[in-house]
């Protein structure tokens, strides 16, 4: 079964940048998408196709992706940012949609 | 505004049944596709499943871990999305999601999909 990576923290403190991660074999292939969760809510879409922000996303969230790995950057990190982010992807076929394991971001 | 409310989640014995539903507004639901994706307690996100719109056949499609036992429906008259749940076991435990799937085509063998407005969740617990 396909696997996207994750790693499973990363801290930073406010007005920093953050980057989080997430490799996966079919990502030269594939979009990645980025999700945030905040404790006890529902996911938010941040990052669609790669590199494209959502109306009402903040500017600071931005993705890119090269090769096998994908990245969500966060620059200028408010501590309202802090939250589980998980990518999305599929497998080269599009058969198997598969989230990371999430990466638990902490701002302080 | 795009607007998703699920519904029905609650305690359930293992073997039992359960019918989850989600109201939708503020868009087009007849030509969406739908998603459901869960979350176990302190764990990741998973898909369960999903359903086209009519227009594209209105098929589904389902995770390994649920094939068989979830059936994913739709009612455009009332914009609502069902999870009928059979045979649940403990590890169905989860928050479920509804969740509109913006989908494309390339060269894959199936369609592309992704998970674009979510509902609140509801909690379903299987336990004895």
């Amino acid at each position: 079964s396909y696997e996207l990576t994750q790693p499973p923290s990363v801290s930073v403190s406010p007005g920093q940048t953050a980057r989080i991660t997430c490799s996966g074999d079919a990502l030269p292939k594939k979009y990645a998408y980025w999700y945030q969760q905040k404790s006890g809510q529902a996911p938010v879409l941040v990052i669609y196709e790669d590199s494209k922000r959502p109306s009402g996303i903040p500017e600071r969230f931005s993705g890119s992706s090269s090769g096998t790995m994908a990245t969500l950057t966060i620059s200028g990190a408010h501590v309202e940012d802090e939250a589980d982010y998980f990518c999305y992807s599929t497998d080269s076929s599009a058969n198997h949609r598969v989230f990371g394991g999430g990466t638990k971001l902490t701002v302080l | 505004e795009v607007q998703l409310v699920e519904s029905g989640g609650g305690l359930v014995k293992p073997g039992g049944s359960l019918r989850l539903s989600c109201a939708a507004s503020g868009f087009s639901f007849t030509n969406a596709w739908m998603s459901w994706v869960r979350q176990a307690p302190g764990k990741g996100l998973e898909w369960v499943g999903h359903i086209k719109s009519k227009t594209d056949g209105g098929t589904t499609d389902y995770a390994a871990p649920v094939k068989g036992r979830f059936t994913i429906s739709r009612d455009d008259s009332k914009n609502t999305l069902y999870l009928q749940m059979n045979s649940l076991k403990t590890e169905d435990t989860a928050v479920y999601y509804c969740t509109t799937a913006p989908y494309y085509y390339d060269s894959s063998a199936y369609p592309n999909e992704y998970f674009q407005n979510w509902g609140q969740g509801t909690l379903v617990t299987v336990s004895s």
